[in-house]
């Protein structure tokens, strides 16, 4: 399978606790987008990354919330002391740069209790 | 500015039928308007995308139907089949950027 790849696809954490998830995205796709979507919504984006650049994250709903890219590759967005709030489903996109289309991962659900 | 707004939020066709769903915009910087198909527990996935230089584009049973002077979009579904049932999003994008700004989502359901 080349799709997006994300893992874990379930995630259940106690609140307060940290969680952090991972994106596999398209070989050779530039970009790299993390969006959340809540239950009977839209996804809202939440940050881009070019490469191994994060050139946008001013979207990300807290300081609590952080994304990187390390090698240009897999990127990771964890999520400390977690709340309530933050149950959703978490989705990552990848396009090739100077394309539009945008690939969609099949998603992380988390849920915090 | 940065809104996407969808309707209707559910609708009900029977099979064979005619599915329309509404999207309009505020921000003309948009210049691609996709739209996805979601099943549940899946991400979304790529249907069909117009840019504003056009203002239909059909792919199969799949048309966009673009009104660039209204912000307006549309999708239509020709010959709605069971199968079709998901939740449909529109969106648009700008930008070097390209990140999506989405719509709320209309749940379709076709009936056998």
């Amino acid at each position: 399978d080349t799709g997006v790849s994300q893992n874990p696809r379930h995630k259940i954490t106690k609140r307060g606790q940290n969680v952090t998830f991972r994106c596999d995205p398209i070989s050779e796709h530039n970009r790299l987008y993390w969006y959340r979507q809540t239950l009977g919504q839209g996804p809202e984006f939440l940050t881009y990354f070019q490469n191994e650049a994060q050139l946008e994250k001013s979207r990300l709903l807290s300081d609590r919330f952080s994304a990187e890219r390390p090698k240009g590759s897999f990127s990771t967005l964890e999520i400390q002391r977690t709340e309530q709030g933050d149950s959703a489903m978490y989705l990552c996109a990848s396009s090739p740069f100077g394309d539009t289309e945008a690939f969609f991962g099949q998603g992380t659900r988390l849920t915090v209790v | 500015q940065q809104q996407v707004k969808q309707s209707p939020q559910s609708l009900i066709v029977q099979k064979g039928g005619i599915s329309i769903i509404n999207c309009a915009y505020e921000n003309t910087a948009f210049d691609y308007f996709p739209w996805y198909q979601q099943f549940p527990g899946k991400g979304p996935a790529l249907l069909i995308a117009i840019r504003p230089d056009v203002s239909e584009k059909k792919e199969g049973r799949f048309t966009i139907s673009f009104n660039k002077s209204a912000k307006q979009f549309s999708l239509h579904i020709m010959d709605s089949q069971p199968g079709d049932s998901a939740t449909y999003f529109c969106a648009a994008s700008m930008g070097s950027a390209r990140q999506l700004t989405f719509g709320s989502g209309t749940q379709l359901t076709v009936l056998p």
